[in-house]
């Protein structure tokens, strides 16, 4: 079965800082471009960050330029997202997303089950 | 950036209707366009892709249509399972950007 799950997130205090993690299963991680979208509660999706195969292109949404980095590690099938300088709108579920298309730009499939970031005092 | 407009955000439809949902885009997108179904805690699922091509197990109840800045998403006899919040999202341009969603729930 193809599938992601994410794990990492939790309570953290604004300025904090965490680091999520994507292990993927049932597909060949490191053909794919590789994907973090999230959503705030009650609200709708918010692409996050993309990142190539080799690990050489990453994107970001404006939002979280220069805060958060996405970086993967193929040998050990792992996808990460480093969250620096949280700030209360950066609270939402987190997902982690396979990226079909080679191009790097299409829709997401499949997802996981999302980890639920909380930046709170 | 792209925008996205889904309307309308919620849909009041009974079992067996035809229930179309819409999706505006701010610009041309072509065929670019996914269409995603969320059920209440879980993650989306990908229902289709290029506007109209169904991901692999996805009943054929459910049919995507349009290209350019409009398009639609039509369940052609609504089902209790189908009971969610939709979201279309463009892929034609970075940043890739998602609607607002709907809603569809039982009347």
């Amino acid at each position: 079965e193809v599938q992601v799950v994410e794990s990492g997130g939790g309570l953290v205090q604004p300025g904090g800082s965490l680091r999520l993690s994507c292990v993927p299963s049932g597909f060949a991680f490191s053909s794919y471009w590789m994907g973090w979208v999230r959503q705030a509660p009650g609200k709708g999706l918010e692409w996050v960050a993309n990142i190539k195969q080799d690990g050489n292109e990453e994107y970001y949404v404006d939002s979280v330029k220069g805060r958060f980095t996405i970086s993967r590690d193929n040998a050990k099938n792992s996808l990460y997202l480093q969250m620096n300088s949280l700030r209360a709108e950066d609270t939402a579920v987190y997902y982690c997303a396979r990226v079909p298309s080679g191009s790097g730009w299409s829709w997401f499939d499949p997802w996981g089950q999302g980890t639920l970031v909380t930046v709170s005092s | 950036v792209i925008w996205m407009t889904q309307s309308p955000s919620l849909v009041s439809a009974s079992i067996g209707d035809r229930v179309t949902l819409s999706c505006r885009v701010s610009q041309d997108i072509s065929s670019y366009l996914a269409w995603y179904q969320q059920k209440p805690g879980k993650a989306p699922d990908l229902l289709m892709y290029a506007t109209s091509t169904l991901q692999s197990g996805v009943p054929s109840r459910f049919s995507g249509s349009g290209s350019g800045t409009d398009f639609t998403l039509t369940i052609s006899s609504l089902q209790s399972e189908d009971l969610a919040t939709y979201y279309c999202q463009q892929y034609h341009s970075f940043p890739v950007t998602f609607g607002g969603g709907t809603k569809v729930e039982l009347k």
